[in-house]
């Protein structure tokens, strides 16, 4: 069946460090994958998306590779700052057909200064 | 300024009662949906709606429904709300079949007692 996890439920890193959230997912027919930032008290925020054709997509400070021989996707992001600090969900789209995502439980990161 | 507002933002109720979460976006969005936030389960999509009048089921539709009369709001109802219910929604929505710009509600955390 659909499922879409994460490796760490927790990650703690230094300012200034990079951060590496992994995420694993089990769904081949998958169309795309999506990272969201979720602050406390708020929605999830829309980060940085690759398609499954591709194996790398940088943005502002993030890159998300994707390794689809294991069905492994990661975020890295550079340079971690405290307004870093949030929940990271991976998600994996599928729009032929009954178009929803499958959201991952997340992974609590934590900056110590 | 783009928006997914959702309200109540709190709600306690008792078993049975009836009650509706209203959503409504202002960015002529046509993709919907309802998803159900509970620790360690992350995200799970209630139901979506593609366009008017155009509403479809996601993973955890039991005890809901949805209408989708306008194009700007799609609200969540619980005809006869049970404790297990407990939760935070969120809406979203999108342009077309974009899930990757999919833009979140601030949420509505519900208490069933």
């Amino acid at each position: 069946g659909e499922s879409v996890g994460l490796h760490l439920p927790t990650l703690s890193v230094q300012e200034g460090d990079n951060s590496i959230i992994n995420c694993a997912y089990s769904n081949s027919a998958s169309d795309y994958f999506i990272w969201y930032k979720q602050e406390s008290g708020k929605g999830p925020q829309f980060i940085i998306d690759i398609r499954s054709n591709m194996d790398k997509r940088q943005g502002q400070r993030v890159t998300v590779l994707l390794n689809k021989t294991v069905k492994h996707l990661s975020l890295q992001i550079a340079a971690t700052q405290p307004g870093d600090s949030a929940v990271y969900f991976c998600a994996e789209a599928i729009i032929q057909g009954a178009q929803k995502l499958v959201f991952g439980q997340g992974t609590r990161l934590t900056i110590n200064p | 300024e783009a928006q997914v507002t959702q309200n109540p933002r709190y709600l306690i109720t008792v078993t049975g009662k009836k009650l509706t979460v209203t959503c409504s976006q202002n960015m002529n969005h046509e993709y919907m949906s309802w998803y159900r936030q509970d620790p360690g389960l992350g995200l799970r999509q209630i139901y979506y709606s593609m366009n008017v009048e155009v509403t479809d089921k996601g993973d955890v539709p039991e005890g809901y429904k949805v209408s989708r009369k306008e194009k700007r709001n799609f609200p969540l109802i619980l005809e006869s709300p049970s404790p297990n219910q407990t939760s935070l929604y969120f809406c979203a929505s999108s342009l077309n079949r974009g899930l990757e710009t999919q833009y979140f509600g601030p949420g509505t955390r519900l208490l069933v007692l």
